[in-house]
């Protein structure tokens, strides 16, 4: 497996516009993770799936930010419009959960933001 | 809101020398993970340690684990430069443990 396949991998962008990041998992994960990271903050977690259903969106900063997973092998976040605020490097992960385990995440490379 | 934070934020050593990195989390925890992330990349799992167990080992890594300090150390022993990188540790941001919230990491400068 190629591992989670994130694109694009650099974006630059001018505030006000529409921007889309895109995110493959391996292949027979359940969940699948938005997270992003910036110096101040950290790694937050934006919103995260279970078997294509949003499960929790509390990380989600605001309206503007906005995420899909139409089928397992697919996900996007969009930033609807983008603010210079949101200029983050944004990580994909997924995971198979074992109830009786943990949940070991496997990340993309990421995707930069830069919203000028 | 972090769960986990690291300590020191950022180390510096020499080949050869040993690494400690210290995580604090604030609640009850099932497991508490580490991750390293080498510079442009994502995160990459290193080890799981249960809340039963008190340490694990890895190679060159050592995890301990005091759930009574809600506490964890990870340390890097004959440190290479290979290893410069960030390191985070990991728990569960819900109760179902399904969900990972991070530190902000310790960034580990080795040099030769």
């Amino acid at each position: 497996d190629a591992g989670v396949i994130q694109s694009p991998r650099h974006e630059v962008t001018e505030m006000g516009q529409e921007v889309t990041l895109r995110c493959k998992p391996i292949s027979g994960h359940d969940y699948l993770f938005w997270y992003r990271q910036t110096m101040m903050r950290g790694l937050e977690l934006l919103i995260y799936f279970n078997n294509n259903v949003p499960i929790d969106d509390s990380g989600m900063p605001e309206d503007r930010f906005s995420a899909k997973m139409p089928n397992a092998s697919f996900s996007t976040l969009k930033i609807q419009p983008s603010e210079p605020r949101d200029s983050a490097v944004y990580f994909c992960a997924s995971s198979f959960y074992v109830i009786s385990g943990a949940n070991v995440l496997t990340f993309g490379a990421g995707s930069r933001l830069t919203v000028l | 809101s972090q769960q986990g934070e690291e300590d020191p934020q950022a180390l510096s050593i020499q080949e050869g020398e040993n690494a400690t990195m210290n995580c604090s989390y604030k609640t009850s925890i099932n497991n508490l993970q580490w991750y390293r992330q080498n510079s442009g990349r994502g995160l990459v799992h290193l080890i799981l340690i249960r809340s039963n167990e008190r340490e694990k080992h890895s190679g060159r890594l050592r995890v301990t684990l005091d759930t009574s300090k809600k506490s964890s150390s990870l340390l890097i022993t004959a440190s290479r430069a290979a290893d410069t990188a960030s390191y985070f540790c990991a728990t569960a941001a819900n109760q179902a443990g399904t969900a990972l919230i991070f530190g902000k990491g310790t960034t580990l400068s080795v040099s030769s």
